[in-house]
């Protein structure tokens, strides 16, 4: 039962240069989202989608770009890294948008970038 | 946006101390959620609140929430060295997940 899965775990960048972190759930659920964690500020939503073919902003998109080619893929792109997006990035998912409640987290992917 | 406060920050506690902390916003939900992150791990939901005034348990968990909407609380008992681990608030209105800041919990033993 394979949940969440995110990969790689651990990546180091330089400034600009680009890297996908990849995001795939078993649970055919209509709604993926990424978040970025970063101390003291919680988790904030960088984009989602609520389904395969549609994508929408969240609350911090700057700098990332995300596709929903299909139902269980939802890959987040960084084009040109830079330090600030140094942080632990989250992959999550939910059956709607809309259903109350249970998001079901990946592990985490930490990107450093130099 | 709306945003949450989240309190404390961070809490040291012997074992089989009882925990409590707390979420505030300026802005009302809906729905109210409390989940835990384990290290290196994402975070997993543990009780989800979804009327004003209500008071739910989960094992020794217990949240409520708030009257006005705006607030909630989760209460731990009786704590455990597993217990440790950093635990987020978080408020959905409609479409509209926000998370706090986190309260990161240690327990000695």
């Amino acid at each position: 039962n394979a949940g969440v899965t995110q990969t790689p775990k651990f990546q180091v960048l330089k400034t600009g240069q680009s890297m996908t972190l990849q995001c795939a759930q078993d649970m055919n659920h209509e709604y993926m989202s990424w978040y970025r964690q970063d101390p003291g500020m919680g988790l904030r939503l960088i984009h989602y989608s609520v389904g395969a073919g549609i994508t929408d902003q969240g609350e911090v998109p700057n700098g990332y770009n995300v596709s929903r080619s299909t139902t269980e893929d939802f890959p987040l792109r960084l084009l040109s890294a830079a330090p600030s997006q140094t942080s632990v990035y989250f992959c999550a998912s939910s059956y709607s948008r809309s259903s109350t409640g249970e998001l079901f987290f990946g592990e985490g992917s930490r990107l450093t970038v130099l | 946006g709306q945003q949450l406060n989240q309190s404390p920050q961070s809490m040291f506690i012997q074992e089989g101390e009882d925990v409590s902390m707390n979420c505030t916003s300026s802005s009302i939900f809906n729905t109210w959620l409390w989940y835990k992150q384990d290290p290196g791990e994402g975070p997993v939901l543990l009780i989800a609140l979804y009327k004003a005034g209500e008071l739910t348990s989960n094992g020794r968990l217990t949240a409520q929430f708030g009257i006005t909407r705006k607030d909630s609380f989760l209460n731990i008992s009786a704590s455990i060295p597993s217990d440790v681990g950093i635990y987020f608030c978080a408020g959905q209105l409609t479409n509209d997940m926000r998370f706090g800041a986190g309260t990161r919990l240690t327990v000695k033993p």
